[in-house]
């Protein structure tokens, strides 16, 4: 089955304890980008990845780093988590720029 | 940043009403996707619009982009509880990145 996999669903960690966020996808799809969802503002793209290696800023990418070492997987990272990075976050992937987007199921993060 | 306004923030209807949600912005875009979001889960993809004035349907939804590739709506004909959901609009910058609207929150009562 086609699918995005977001791990964990759920997370509760504390201001400043490094965690990761894996996204994993089967589809083999070049384009890859992670989400923040918030009430109100909708989806906004925290940082995208046209492939392997190569990786962008979207237009929330402070305190976020993420990496595209292999096609299928592309993980956020949170160095040092705050209570402003709590949020709803969404992997998607994308078999090129202009083509649908198939969305994880979300991993919502609480920094307390 | 482009931005993409969409309206009604929020609508509570009755099962069997029609209604229309509206997807705005002061951008041109090269094309206009609508997706679904329910409940725990991601946004899915209703359809994708491209050409200024295109209409499409599925089923009892109408999908339509503007003339000037600025703005769409979505038409709901006899709205069922399972239409229920965050209907968001998502504008293609001509390849360069995607913006997603706010959402439109759908509640269809029984």
């Amino acid at each position: 089955e086609a699918q995005v996999t977001q791990n964990p669903r759920y997370l509760i960690t504390v201001t400043g304890k490094k965690l990761t966020v894996t996204c994993s996808q089967n589809m083999n799809h070049e384009y890859m980008s992670w989400y923040r969802q918030d009430p109100g503002l909708g989806l906004r793209q925290i940082y995208y990845s046209m492939n392997v290696e190569v990786t962008d800023k979207g237009d929330v990418p402070e305190g976020y780093k993420v990496s595209r070492k292999e096609k299928r997987n592309f993980p956020l990272i949170l160095e040092s988590p705050s209570p402003n990075q709590t949020s709803l976050y969404f992997c998607a992937s994308r078999l090129n720029r202009n083509t649908e987007a198939f969305f994880g199921q979300g991993t919502r993060l609480t920094v307390v | 940043t482009q931005l993409l306004e969409q309206s009604p923030q929020f609508l509570s209807i009755q099962e069997g009403e029609n209604l229309t949600v509206y997807c705005n912005s002061s951008s041109v875009f090269s094309s206009l996707q609508w997706y679904r979001q329910e409940p725990g889960e991601g946004p899915v993809l209703l359809v994708t619009v491209v050409t200024g004035g295109e209409v499409k349907k599925l089923k009892r939804l109408t999908f339509q982009f503007g003339d000037a590739r600025k703005d769409s709506s979505l038409h709901i004909t006899a709205a069922q509880p399972g239409d229920t959901g965050l209907y968001l609009c998502a504008g293609d910058n001509y390849g360069q990145n995607f913006v997603f609207g706010p959402g439109t929150r759908l509640s269809v009562l029984p």
